[in-house]
């Protein structure tokens, strides 16, 4: 079964720092890869996403995500934070599962800009 | 640009008492699903509707019913709610057969069950 593993629950940072959150998970297959954003109080909303070709991703709000195969990785980065990208951070894989795309969430992180 | 539309947004309920969250979509999309999210675990699957007549539960389906009415709608019921299912709802719905997609979630429901 496929999983995701988020390894930071909660990240500190203030603004203007570099952000780098993880994300592994456990597919032997092909698989789709997604960042999702939910901001307080609101829905998931996406981030980015990973299906083919270079594997360094760029999504909106200055975030970028760099799929490495080899290391079943798909960290999310962004050079410079703002207050405004306080928010729950999620990292979700799509993969065949018994005929069926199953996505996959990760336990979420949650980051906290400091002004 | 509705997208998905979940209601209510908030309901307090009574150990015992059952109800129904609704969820509908004007993407014309085919796949719809439930979540939970509930703190440090993240998102988790309670049911989902590959298509139009179909359903199969997901990671968490224990206490729950669904419902998919039409290609656009599709219910989550709570028989007889009971504290463990206070949680936040999120309906999702997605485009299929192209897999490649991603899912669109709803605004989500705060269920608290007393």
């Amino acid at each position: 079964a496929q999983s995701v593993s988020q390894h930071n629950h909660h990240v500190i940072l203030s603004e203007a720092a570099s952000l780098e959150l993880g994300c592994n998970y456990s597919y032997g297959g092909t698989v789709n890869l997604f960042w999702y954003v939910q901001y307080p109080g609101q829905h998931l909303q996406l981030l980015l996403k990973y299906f083919s070709g270079d594997p360094l991703v760029k999504g909106i709000k200055g975030f970028e995500a760099e799929f490495i195969k080899s290391k079943f990785s798909f960290n999310l980065r962004k050079p410079s934070v703002q207050w405004s990208d306080t928010a729950e951070y999620f990292c979700a894989v799509n993969a065949n599962s018994g005929g069926y795309q199953k996505v996959t969430f990760g336990t979420g992180t949650k980051l906290q800009v400091i002004p | 640009n509705a997208g998905v539309t979940q209601t209510p947004k908030f309901q307090v309920l009574k150990t015992g008492q059952s109800m129904t969250l609704q969820c509908a979509q004007d993407m014309n999309h085919n796949s719809m699903y439930w979540y939970r999210q509930d703190p440090g675990m993240g998102l988790r699957l309670i049911y989902y509707s590959a298509s139009e007549g179909t359903t199969d539960k997901g990671e968490v389906p224990n206490g729950y019913n669904v419902s998919r009415l039409n290609k656009r709608e599709f219910s989550l019921r709570l028989e007889s709610a009971a504290p463990s299912q206070t949680s936040v709802y999120f309906c999702a719905s997605r485009d299929r057969p192209r897999w490649n997609t991603e899912a669109f979630f709803g605004q989500g429901t705060r269920l608290t069950v007393v």
